[in-house]
């Protein structure tokens, strides 16, 4: 079965322009989340739908960043306009159900350069 | 949130067991125990969980210690490719929003 599948894999910009993520979370999973990693630290957590209910977008940072999960199955986290700042890895997971007897899968995220 | 403490970085040698720690000392009797990994270029990966009772998978073991303060990850046989960032993480299972909070983890490197 595949897992967690993310595109694209590296995307370079520039400074000011926009920039988009994709996220096809396995088969059947209601519950998706978008992280966002910085060079040597943890993921955080930017947002989790919840089928195509946005459930917790309390630390998008919401004047540039925007995500939308039209009919609960794919993803798309959008930059605009994108800041040097932003320069991350970006983490889409995905798990069957919310509740934390349950595990979440990962896929293998976009490193985004901004420069 | 309960909150979990982690060394940084552990060393150990190939073919040997691994225990990571991790404490917890003001976790709730709802709260689970999890424990992912994030191999160098790679999304984080599911290890294992648990609540009460010590648990075994094809990966790992977990260990939870009696009064829940603590637990350990336990590789019983590491290759170089369990090296490694270990994240130990607590889930309420109360929390309608519960969300899986990342620290810094444990660092670990295998020596050949």
């Amino acid at each position: 079965e595949a897992g967690v599948v993310q595109s694209p894999r590296y995307k370079i910009i520039e400074k000011k322009q926009p920039v988009a993520f994709w996220c096809n979370p396995i088969s059947g999973h209601n519950t998706l989340y978008w992280y966002l990693q910085n060079l040597g630290q943890g993921p955080e957590l930017l947002i989790r739908y919840e089928n195509e209910e946005a459930v917790d977008d309390s630390q998008l940072p919401k004047d540039r960043f925007s995500a939308e999960r039209l009919k609960g199955v794919d993803s798309t986290l959008k930059i605009q306009p994108a800041e040097l700042g932003d320069s991350a890895v970006y983490l889409c997971a995905s798990s069957l159900r919310a509740g934390a007897n349950t595990e979440a899968f990962f896929g293998q995220g976009t490193r985004l350069t901004v420069v | 949130d309960a909150k979990t403490t982690q060394p940084n970085s552990m060393e150990s040698n190939e073919e040997e067991p691994v225990h990571l720690p991790c404490n917890h000392s003001t976790i709730s009797g709802t709260d689970y125990i999890h424990w992912y990994r994030q191999l160098p270029s790679q999304g984080p990966e599911y290890v294992i969980h648990g609540l009460t009772s010590n648990v075994n998978n094809r990966m790992a073991s977990l260990a939870i210690a009696e009064d829940r303060k603590s637990s350990t990850l336990i590789l019983h046989r590491a290759t170089l490719r369990d090296a490694a960032v270990y994240y130990c993480i607590l889930r309420d299972q109360r929390n309608r929003d519960d969300k899986i909070i990342f620290g810094k983890g444990t660092r670990l490197h295998i020596l050949p």
